[in-house]
């Protein structure tokens, strides 16, 4: 299958600094990406869609402000969370959309957001 | 208010015996229903279900889905202690203004010896 990977897979922050996260589409062309957050215990949250040349998408709830999501190229997105607090501490997950692949989304590894 | 629903949250099972996992569904614009396993970290693919009454096959694992009743069960026979993980239903959602998945809460299986 396709291959999406993430960068960093760990980070650890002070509060109020800003992190930034890549997701790449590595052998496919991903108009669309998503971006989860996962609590322990809890399922994925979808945060947003991130489409190639247009803003994201929210859901309900989410800060766009605190979340900000690039997505400035077919194999690239970024979520960016700014001042970032304890509480945004969380494994983040990004997943690619293969419009050629029966539109299955492809998962990356993951990134373990730990703020101090 | 698109929601997925899965049950049992969490299951205990011995090796060997048979485990029926059960989505729910309540969307507009359904696109395909879809299964994941989850371990330690992002979730691994295991079937897309779009048709109703095909029943896909991987192994140990089935799974099936009825979109007049709105379900899908996933079903894993002969279980083995390295099917202990989340399994986590999702379901794609395409419409004119939005493309999307949204998630169930997962059932948080355990296989012992």
């Amino acid at each position: 299958g396709a291959v999406v990977s993430q960068h960093p897979s760990r980070v650890i922050c002070k509060s109020g600094t800003s992190v930034k996260i890549e997701c790449r589409s590595l052998d496919f062309q991903a108009t669309t990406m998503f971006w989860y957050r996962q609590f322990p215990k809890q399922s994925l949250m979808l945060m947003a869609t991130s489409n190639e040349g247009s803003k994201a998408t929210y859901e309900q709830g989410v800060e766009k402000d605190k979340f900000l999501i690039n997505h400035a190229s077919l194999t690239l997105s970024t979520l960016t969370v700014t001042s970032a607090h304890p509480e945004d501490s969380s494994f983040y997950i990004c997943s690619a959309r293969d419009f050629t692949n029966y539109n299955e989304q492809f998962f990356g590894p993951g990134t373990r957001l730990t703020v101090l | 208010e698109d929601k997925v629903v899965q049950s049992p949250l969490s299951l205990v099972v011995h090796e060997g015996d048979t485990v029926t996992l059960n989505c729910s569904y309540e969307v507009t614009n359904f696109r395909s229903l879809l299964w994941y396993k989850q371990e330690k970290k992002a979730p691994t693919f295991l079937f897309m279900l779009t048709s109703s009454g095909i029943e896909k096959k991987s192994g140990r694992l089935s799974s099936i889905l009825d979109k007049k009743e709105l379900f899908s069960i996933l079903n894993i026979t002969a279980t083995q202690t390295g099917d202990s993980a989340i399994y986590l239903c999702a379901v794609d959602l395409w419409g004119t203004s939005y493309d999307k998945v949204i998630f169930g809460p997962g059932t948080s299986l355990s296989v012992i010896p």
